[in-house]
């Protein structure tokens, strides 16, 4: 069975940091990997989506990569903003499902 | 519609009894998955529809736990009993037919057993 394991679990960091989150994974036989953010009490938004194929997607601030053979993904956040403050998941797709992580949650202090 | 949407956002029901959570997916997705999350950790799967047959339920816990969806669109998840450890958000998302698709997850139904 798929294992996602997300370190750290919890972040602080000062306004206009950049950050990286880490998210690794135990079977490398994935379709893709999306990374999600969760905001208290709500849905998961997508942030992105690598296919197995890629080796990273950038929107904006963000840029996350795979490296499918070392079962590793990265989400690396620049210029850290308050409103970037939220529960990071990553999600690796195999077989029927996605699993899940269980998140890294962000704090940015202004 | 323009994404998925959830009904109801929130359930509170009394122990024993019968609920059933909504999820509408965005049109013209085929693949419907719904999940589970428990305070502090990721969401689990549960089930996931291709059109109308449930392609894989694997993560349901037990038969307590049943969804339909009739016309491969709209998809019903029906807890009967409901026991204290049924409290979670029930998440639901929709993708493309295919693999390489991501999901689209709606607000979730954020159900409480007391």
């Amino acid at each position: 069975k798929q294992e996602v394991t997300q370190i750290p679990a919890a972040l602080s960091v000062p306004e206009g940091e950049n950050l990286v989150l880490n998210c690794s994974f135990t079977d490398s036989a994935i379709y893709n990997l999306q990374w999600f953010r969760q905001d208290p009490g709500k849905g998961l938004t997508s942030l992105l989506l690598i296919q197995s194929s890629q080796r990273e997607q950038t929107s904006g601030r963000l840029n996350a990569s795979l490296d499918k053979s070392s079962g590793r993904s990265t989400l690396y956040i620049a210029a850290s903003q308050p409103g970037d403050s939220a529960t990071y998941l990553c999600a690796v797709h195999t077989g029927n499902q996605f699993y899940f992580g269980t998140g890294t949650s962000l704090t940015v202090i202004p | 519609g323009a994404g998925v949407s959830q009904t109801p956002s929130n359930k509170v029901t009394e122990k024993g009894k019968y609920v059933e959570l909504r999820c509408d997916p965005i049109s013209g997705h085929t693949a419907l998955y719904w999940y589970r999350q428990s305070l502090g950790q990721g969401p689990e799967f549960l089930i996931y529809f291709q059109g109308t047959g449930a392609a894989d339920d694997s993560g349901l816990p037990n038969d307590r736990f049943f969804a339909v969806r009739p016309e491969g669109s709209v998809s019903t998840l029906k807890i009967q009993r409901t026991e204290r450890g049924d409290s979670a958000v029930y998440l639901c998302a929709s993708s493309s037919s295919g693999p390489v698709y991501g999901y689209t997850f709606g607000s979730g139904t954020r159900l409480t057993v007391v």
